[in-house]
């Protein structure tokens, strides 16, 4: 069973919507949580930090929720420039594991 | 600042031959990690190192792979015989220290196994 478990996508919603991505992580243990992006070839990078209190940055929202082990990350208003995949991390002490990534495309 | 920085961007090989990728972090970084990631996969550790010791190495295949760093500031991934399945994209990502949670990536090497 993988550390972080994602749904896939795609995901291919139209400028201006809302969307959703939802993460599971199996060790209760975790510590801290990520949300990277990463573009079609290029590497990934750091979105924002999931803080237990949830923490928003613009657009995005991210939450954790402890109880169920799962991370939400939110967008608002999509603009074309989120077409990217969302990668989700969790910590555990020195390891961190990434998910699968889920797809997004925003469509004109 | 620049960022991290890996070479080659691309190498393709036959298979059973050697193969080396070389990184560099950004200053000051003392936490290098070596990934691979596979097509529509995310990223999976092969090799942590704290300046110049290999604190983590639990998922890098040793019987093929190799890993050095030897004045804790670049590092140097070799595959020995590469295989078929070694074909991916290798990234190096740097951080200050393993309790500073933001990992930076470089662009990766994308490798090719025939």
């Amino acid at each position: 069973r993988k550390e972080v478990e994602q749904d896939p996508g795609p995901f291919n919603v139209p400028e201006g919507a809302t969307v959703a991505f939802n993460c599971t992580y199996s060790n209760s243990a975790s510590q801290s949580f990520f949300w990277y992006r990463q573009d079609c070839r290029k590497e990934p990078k750091l979105l924002m930090s999931v803080y237990s209190s949830g923490n928003e940055d613009g657009r995005f929202t991210a939450q954790l929720n402890r109880a169920s082990q799962y991370i939400s990350l939110l967008i608002r208003d999509s603009k074309l420039s989120d077409s990217a995949t969302y990668l989700c991390v969790s910590q555990e002490g020195n390891q961190f594991y990434f998910g699968t990534g889920t797809s997004l495309t925003v469509i004109p | 600042e620049a960022g991290v920085v890996q070479s080659p961007r691309y190498k393709i090989i036959e298979k059973k031959q050697p193969v080396a990728f070389w990184c560099n972090p950004i200053s000051g970084h003392n936490t290098l990690y070596w990934y691979l990631q596979n097509l529509g996969q995310g990223p999976e550790l092969l090799i942590r190192y704290e300046n110049e010791e290999a604190v983590d190495d639990s998922q890098l295949p040793k019987d093929r792979f190799s890993a050095e760093r030897l004045k804790g500031v670049d590092s140097t991934l070799k595959i020995q015989p590469a295989e078929l399945g070694d074909s991916a994209v290798y990234h190096c990502a740097s951080s200050l220290a393993n309790g500073y949670n933001e990992q930076f990536f470089g662009p990766g090497t994308r490798l090719t196994v025939l």
